[in-house]
């Protein structure tokens, strides 16, 4: 059974810092994994989508890695701002699945 | 302007008390889908929908039903309510079943 695991719970920063935030699952065998981003009582925003075939994606400041052999996807944020400040949540879906996995979510706080 | 909306956002009942909560799309995405979130799970997948009278089980199905008449509409279901249903609930829709998905703004359910 798949599964997501994200990596810290909770990160604070000061603005203007480049952070990383970390995904890690269990099967290798992805169709592809998608980012997100939630703010407080909103629904979620995504953010990049990787397929299997795709080593990265970029979208302004935003930058997504996938690593498939090892099971691990970074999301790299340049020159955090205050208005970053959500939780951030990885999900995979698995070769062969009609479904989403995910995890547990990064909460990120960008301090001014 | 696109979006997935859901109704009602807020909603307190009793046990028992049979309940519908309606999503709808304006994209003519195929694929729609039903997830809880729960603080330290995550968002697990109830319910998806491929097409039209297509829907199939999600990872924690128990006590919830959908229907898909119209391409537009997925409601979701509870016959009868009980306290472990208290959670925040999400619709989201996509093109196809694979590609990028996009959400409700959440419906918050308290049942006493």
């Amino acid at each position: 059974k798949q599964e997501v695991t994200q990596i810290p719970a909770a990160l604070s920063v000061p603005e203007g810092e480049n952070l990383v935030l970390n995904c890690s699952f269990t099967d290798s065998a992805i169709y592809n994994l998608q980012w997100f981003r939630q703010d407080p009582g909103k629904g979620l925003t995504s953010l990049l989508l990787i397929q299997s075939s795709q080593r990265e994606q970029t979208s302004g400041r935003l930058n997504a890695s996938l690593d498939k052999s090892s099971g691990r996807s970074t999301l790299y944020i340049a020159a955090s701002q205050p208005g970053d400040s959500a939780t951030y949540l990885c999900a995979v879906r698995p070769g062969g699945s009609e479904k989403l996995v995910f995890g547990k979510g990064t909460k990120l706080t960008v301090n001014p | 302007e696109a979006q997935v909306t859901q109704n009602p956002r807020y909603l307190i009942t009793v046990t028992g008390k049979k309940l519908t909560v309606t999503c709808s799309q304006n994209m003519n995405h195929e694929y729609m889908s039903w997830y809880r979130q729960d603080p330290g799970l995550g968002l697990r997948q109830i319910y998806y929908s491929m097409n039209v009278e297509v829907t199939d089980k999600g990872d924690v199905p128990e006590g919830y039903k959908v229907s898909r008449k119209e391409k537009r509409n997925f409601p979701l279901i509870l016959e009868s309510p009980s306290p472990n249903q208290t959670s925040l609930y999400f619709c989201a829709s996509s093109p196809r079943v694979r590609e990028t998905q996009y959400f409700g703004p959440g419906t918050r359910l308290l049942v006493l």
